[in-house]
């Protein structure tokens, strides 16, 4: 595609509820990660997949949190039993090739602003 | 551990005046050193990376970021502001050992006003 597809845009849940998370990134990038936006702070780092390794999980925040990526194209962030503390804005972002090996350009999508009430 | 701060939540520039938005870093050895941007409703955008050699690195729209090693640095500036500048900045670092963890600051709002 043209450029990292997010989606929903918005997602409006109820504590305690299961909620799921897409990301479509650019076709042909081999890297993608998950970062969190909550208000006010800056970008908190959630897990990175490159190509077909073990994914570098070690910024999510407890084991409610969990992420896959299917055929090394669409990953989803899956968030369970949703606390009121996950709100924030959930950002994907792609690149072409693992961070050092000169492509360290990160191309992010719109995010999903996840509100848990 | 590796991190960023930016020291200001907000800078405010009248248009056609130089601007600087403020980033220091702490890293292990030598970093990796970016900034990105974030306009109203879009997502965040690339501007300039600092990977090695001159200090002084260009990038997209005008902006400029000079990296200074003794003051574990890396200021975003340019000459003259516009009011289409006016977003949301992000600085990054990252350890050229540290695997493919970007570390983000809490990010500086730019106003600049007509």
């Amino acid at each position: 595609g043209a450029g990292v597809s997010q989606s929903p845009s918005n997602k409006v849940t109820e504590k305690g509820k299961d909620v799921e998370l897409r990301c479509d990134p650019i076709s042909g990038h081999t890297a993608l990660y998950w970062y969190r936006q909550s208000l006010g702070q800056g970008l908190e780092f959630l897990i990175y997949f490159q190509g077909n390794s073990a994914p570098d999980k070690s910024g999510l925040p407890s084991d409610r949190f969990s992420a896959e990526r299917t055929g090394g194209s669409v990953s989803t962030l899956t968030i369970q039993r949703t606390q009121q503390e996950d709100s924030a804005v959930y950002l994907c972002a792609s690149s072409l090739a693992p961070l050092g090996t000169g492509a360290e350009k990160l191309f992010f999508g719109s995010g999903t602003q996840l509100s848990v009430l | 551990a590796q991190s960023v701060a930016q020291p200001e939540d907000q800078v405010n520039v009248a248009e056609g005046n130089p601007l600087t938005v403020k980033c220091t870093y702490s890293v292990s050895g030598n970093p990796y050193l970016f900034w990105y941007v974030q306009y109203p409703n879009r997502g965040l955008q690339f501007l300039l990376k600092y990977i090695t050699g001159d200090n002084l690195v260009k990038g997209s729209y005008g902006f400029e970021a000079e990296f200074n090693k003794s003051q574990t640095s890396f200021h975003l500036k340019k000459p003259s502001a516009l009011v289409s500048d006016s977003a949301l900045y992000f600085c990054a670092v990252r350890a050229r050992n540290a695997g493919n963890m970007l570390t983000f600051g809490g990010g500086t709002r730019l106003m600049v006003k007509p």
